[in-house]
């Protein structure tokens, strides 16, 4: 049973470039969420995806978007990129109940903006 | 905005010796997630604390929730060097996407 996982593992990207990140969730999955982790940070919340819409976002500007797809995997845009932008992203995948749950993280995707 | 305070930041120990990590808010918690992250990897779900004055435990390590959903705590009895990483402590808010606060996490090493 695969876990969650992303692509690619590493991207360097320059300032004012666009970047795509790739995630496919946990066998059953069908919620994906996106967290950005600035380096000796907690995983800050951008937003979350199901049912191919976003559902709740983050204190995160219009710069950041997302899509999930019909098979539920998700990707992760950013426009304009920042220096402040350098962070590891996170996936992390549920199965969406009426109750709590656990999130299932991926190993990221580490983007370093130059 | 709904904020969830950690401390130590860091944390060094003696291998054998015990480490507690806590989580503060001034608001009630919803539900309490710990996740440990090790050096260079993503966090991974340790437990979940609902109930208010819930105690549980995974072998050596014991997690509680208080009883006014203010704080919670990991407790690792005789530290091992295969705990060494970040704890954090993470607020499930309820309702709508039930997203994660995290905490900025307490770094724990040990020296063998």
């Amino acid at each position: 049973d695969a876990g969650v996982t992303q692509s690619p593992t590493h991207l360097i990207k320059t300032r004012g470039q666009q970047v795509t990140l790739r995630c496919s969730p946990k066998s059953g999955h069908d919620t994906v969420s996106w967290y950005q982790q600035a380096l000796g940070q907690g995983p800050q919340f951008i937003f979350q995806y199901y049912e191919e819409e976003e559902r709740q976002r983050g204190n995160f500007p219009d710069r950041f978007s997302g899509h999930q797809f019909p098979n539920y995997s998700s990707e992760l845009n950013v426009n304009a990129l920042l220096l402040g932008d350098s962070a590891l992203y996170l996936c992390a995948s549920s199965f969406r109940t009426s109750g709590y749950y656990e999130q299932y993280f991926g190993p990221g995707t580490r983007l370093t903006v130059t | 905005g709904q904020q969830v305070m950690q401390i130590p930041q860091y944390q060094h120990v003696q291998e054998g010796e015990d480490f507690t990590t806590y989580c503060n808010s001034s608001t009630t918690l919803s539900n309490i997630q710990w996740y440990k992250q090790r050096p260079g990897g993503h966090p991974v779900f340790l437990i979940q604390l609902v109930k208010s004055g819930e105690v549980k435990k995974q072998k050596r390590l014991t997690f509680q929730f208080g009883e006014a959903k203010k704080n919670s705590s990991l407790h690792i009895t005789a530290t091992q060097t295969t705990d060494v990483g970040t704890y954090f402590c993470a607020d499930q808010e309820r309702g709508g996407s039930e997203k994660l606060v995290f905490g900025k996490g307490t770094k724990l090493t040990v020296n063998p």
